[in-house]
C-alpha cells in the first residue's frame, strides 16, 4: 500500500541535542512538507521542498533543518537552536499542480526532557 | 494577510444532531478549500474538497461542505452526528502563490449520547 511513513512516532530528547525525524513516501509524489502542530494553534509549516535537492523555509523554520537528497524523503532536524521543540510533528506530501490534497503520515510526538 | 478562522474551538452536539463546522477565509481570489479530520495522536486524513466547479462538496462519512464566495466561507456541516465523529476538524486552505496548506486552528467535535 502507498503511504507516507514516519518514525520514531514518540521521541524523546534532552535539551541541548539535536534529533532527527523520519519521513518516507512511496506515493511518487513531487511536494513534501512539514508541519507542527501544537494545542489549539493548527498546523504551521516548518519547511516544504518542491523538487529534490531544493527546499524552502516555512513559516516557522528558525531552529529546524531538512534535506531532500532522495524523492521518496525528507527528513528533519530539530536543533538545539530551537527553543520550545516540544510538539508532534507531522509530514505530508502531493503531487503537483497546486490544488491537489495532501496526505499525511501518522506523525512524531517529540517530547523534551 | 491571507488567514484561516474556524470559528469554536470545541462544539459539542447530541448524537443524531446536526453538524455545524465553521470556517472562513480572506483572500479575494477563490482557493482551494479542504476539510480534514484528526483522531487522538493520529495524522491528518481529507474529509473533502473544494477546487472548481460545483460549490456543494460531498465528502467521506457523510459530511458535506458548500463554497459560498461572496461570505468566503467553506463550513462543513452532516445531517447526523454519530459517536464515531467525535475527533478534531481542520479546514485548510491553498492560497494562490503559496505551496503549503494554511490551517484553521481546529475545531474539536465532541458527540455526547
Amino acid at each position: 500500500d502507498g503511504g507516507i511513513t514516519q518514525s520514531p512516532k514518540y521521541l524523546f530528547r534532552k535539551e541541548g541535542q539535536n534529533v532527527t525525524l523520519s519521513c518516507e513516501q512511496n506515493l511518487n509524489h513531487d511536494a513534501m512538507y512539514w508541519y507542527r502542530q501544537d494545542p489549539g494553534q493548527g498546523l504551521r509549516l516548518i519547511y516544504y521542498s518542491q523538487i529534490v535537492n531544493d527546499f524552502q523555509k516555512g513559516d516557522i523554520a528558525e531552529g529546524y533543518s531538512v534535506s531532500r537528497e532522495k524523492k521518496e524523503s525528507f527528513p528533519l532536524t530539530v536543533t538545539s537552536a530551537q527553543k520550545n521543540p516540544t510538539a508532534f510533528y507531522l509530514c505530508a506530501s502531493n503531487k503537483e499542480p497546486q490544488g491537489n490534497e495532501q496526505f499525511f503520515g501518522p506523525g512524531t510526538r517529540l517530547t523534551v526532557l | 494577510a491571507q488567514s484561516v478562522t474556524q470559528l469554536g474551538s470545541h462544539v459539542s452536539v447530541s448524537e443524531g444532531a446536526l453538524v455545524l463546522l465553521r470556517c472562513n477565509y480572506s483572500s479575494s481570489v477563490p482557493p482551494y478549500l479542504f476539510w480534514y479530520v484528526q483522531y487522538p495522536n493520529q495524522g491528518l486524513q481529507l474529509l473533502l474538497k473544494y477546487t472548481t466547479g460545483a460549490t456543494l462538496v460531498k465528502g467521506i462519512n457523510g459530511f458535506e461542505a458548500e463554497f459560498k464566495k461572496s461570505e468566503t466561507s467553506f463550513h462543513l456541516t452532516k445531517p447526523s452526528a454519530h459517536m464515531s465523529d467525535a475527533a478534531e476538524y481542520f479546514c485548510a486552505v491553498s492560497f494562490t502563490g503559496r505551496r503549503a496548506l494554511t490551517f484553521g486552528s481546529g475545531t474539536r467535535l465532541q458527540v455526547q449520547p
